[in-house]
């Protein structure tokens, strides 16, 4: 049974460039949850999803960057024109179902590593 | 507002120490969920415990325990004669009922020396 998996492991970028990062969350899992963690900070919150919605986004930086979750395929985090100060390590965790409610526990991924130059 | 606090940056402790790690949390949620969560120099993310609100009981594994004190808003974590390879990154993270994601404190970077 595979756990979460992200890729690239590590992705490096300039300036001005777009990064994508993937997540396929765990068998049977339809939430995804993207988390930033800036160097030696914790993870931060940025985006929750389910498929096909965006359920929310409070934590999202309101340029540059977008998530979606489609019916078929992994979760793309896009990351426009990236900057130095995108450089962090994403986090995904999928859930099986709502956690809003009632807790649902979350399986993180190892992480992407972006680095903008 | 979901805060959590871990009021120590860095701990320095000797092989076979006992050392705690505090966390401080805020909720207004009545149902809400703690954890503890390892980051190796690796840097993955390892899940260590899952508390819920309406247990108070600590918890013991192994080398491992934790101390839930509600009336202190408090999930501190202890290790007992530590060892090198507990050297890691540790957070304390705090998800209320009404909300879908983890809310993080900023770590505390536990070193063990031999």
């Amino acid at each position: 049974n595979a756990g979460v998996m992200q890729n690239p492991r590590h992705l490096v970028r300039r300036r001005g460039q777009e990064a994508r990062l993937r997540c396929s969350p765990m068998k049977g899992h339809s939430h995804v949850y993207w988390y930033r963690q800036l160097p030696e900070e914790g993870l931060k919150f940025m985006v929750y999803l389910q498929k096909e919605n965006i359920i929310d986004e409070s934590g999202m930086p309101k340029e540059r960057f977008s998530a979606e979750f489609p019916k078929e395929g992994p979760s793309i985090l896009r990351i426009q024109q990236v900057v130095r100060g995108d450089s962090a390590a994403y986090f995904c965790a999928s859930s099986q179902y709502s956690g809003t409610l009632s807790y649902n526990e979350q399986f993180f991924g190892p992480g992407t590593r972006l680095t903008v130059l | 507002a979901q805060k959590v606090t871990q009021a120590q940056t860095e701990i320095s402790v000797v092989e076979k120490e006992d050392v705690t790690l505090d966390c401080v949390y805020e909720t207004r949620d009545t149902t809400y969920y703690l954890f503890w969560y390892k980051q190796p120099p690796s840097g993955e993310l390892v899940f260590l415990i899952r508390r819920n609100s309406f247990d108070e009981q600590n918890e013991i594994s192994g080398r491992y325990s934790w101390n839930f004190q509600k009336s202190t808003s408090s999930f501190n974590f202890t290790i007992t004669a530590s060892q090198v390879v507990d050297s890691a990154v540790y957070f304390c993270a705090l998800k209320g009922g009404s909300q879908g994601n983890l809310i993080f404190g900023k770590g505390t970077k536990l070193s063990v020396k031999p």
